[in-house]
């Protein structure tokens, strides 16, 4: 079975630095797709960022980027220039090709300090 | 609509009653999928609909537990003779056809059982 590993529960940061939350995952399949979510208090689960395992550059969008590394099965954001509004809980997740296993890790409360 | 709509957004039940949540997912998406997430927790997998095909009832935590999906639109999760350690939130995703396409979120349903 797959699963998903963040191994951080709380992470803080200074508004305007840089911040990278880790993730791990654990599959044998070769093709397979990776995220990030962000989960304010309003319960929303919002799309951050979306990595397919057959491309070999990192994904970026705006002021969020993930630095993936196949063969260690890892795969971390990087926020920069954080701002207040990037404050949640942000959870990484691994589907499969067939799109029937999506599978959570246990999320990263991210804590921005003005 | 235009995203996913759950409903009701919030549930109050007493211990031994049964629930019923609902899930409208995006028009067209054949996939869906209900998780349930333990407060300050992460996503946990409870069944998985594909178009017409037979669903992925692996992450149901008991028999108490069950759902339906009338081809390819609403979904109900059902849980019967509701207990403490039911309360938690539930959220459902809907995606166009599967691993490659965007997961929309719904804001989940809030179960207190007292």
């Amino acid at each position: 079975a797959q699963t998903v590993t963040q191994s951080q529960p709380e992470m803080s940061v200074q508004e305007a630095e840089t911040v990278t939350l880790s993730c791990t995952y654990d599959t044998s399949e070769s093709d397979y797709y990776l995220f990030w979510y962000k989960q304010p208090p309003s319960r929303q689960m919002i799309l951050v960022i979306r990595q397919e395992a057959y491309k070999q550059q990192n994904a970026t969008e705006n002021r969020f980027s993930v630095n993936f590394q196949k063969a260690a099965k890892s795969f971390s954001l990087k926020i920069s220039d954080s701002q207040l509004g990037d404050a949640a809980m942000y959870f990484c997740a691994y589907i499969n090709n067939a799109g029937n296993m999506l599978t959570f890790g246990g999320g990263t409360r991210l804590m921005v300090k003005p | 609509g235009a995203g996913v709509s759950q409903s009701p957004s919030n549930k109050v039940t007493e211990k031994g009653k049964d629930v019923e949540l609902r899930c409208d997912p995006i028009s067209g998406h054949t996939a869906l999928y209900w998780y349930r997430q333990r407060l300050g927790q992460g996503l946990e997998f409870l069944i998985y609909f594909q178009g017409n095909s037979a669903p992925d009832k692996s992450g149901l935590p008991s028999d108490r537990f069950s759902a339906e999906r009338t081809g390819e639109s609403v979904s109900t999760l059902t849980i019967q003779r509701t207990q403490q350690e039911d309360s938690a939130v539930y959220l459902c995703a809907s995606s166009l056809r599967g691993a490659n396409s965007p997961l929309h979120f719904g804001n989940g349903t809030r179960l207190t059982v007292t």
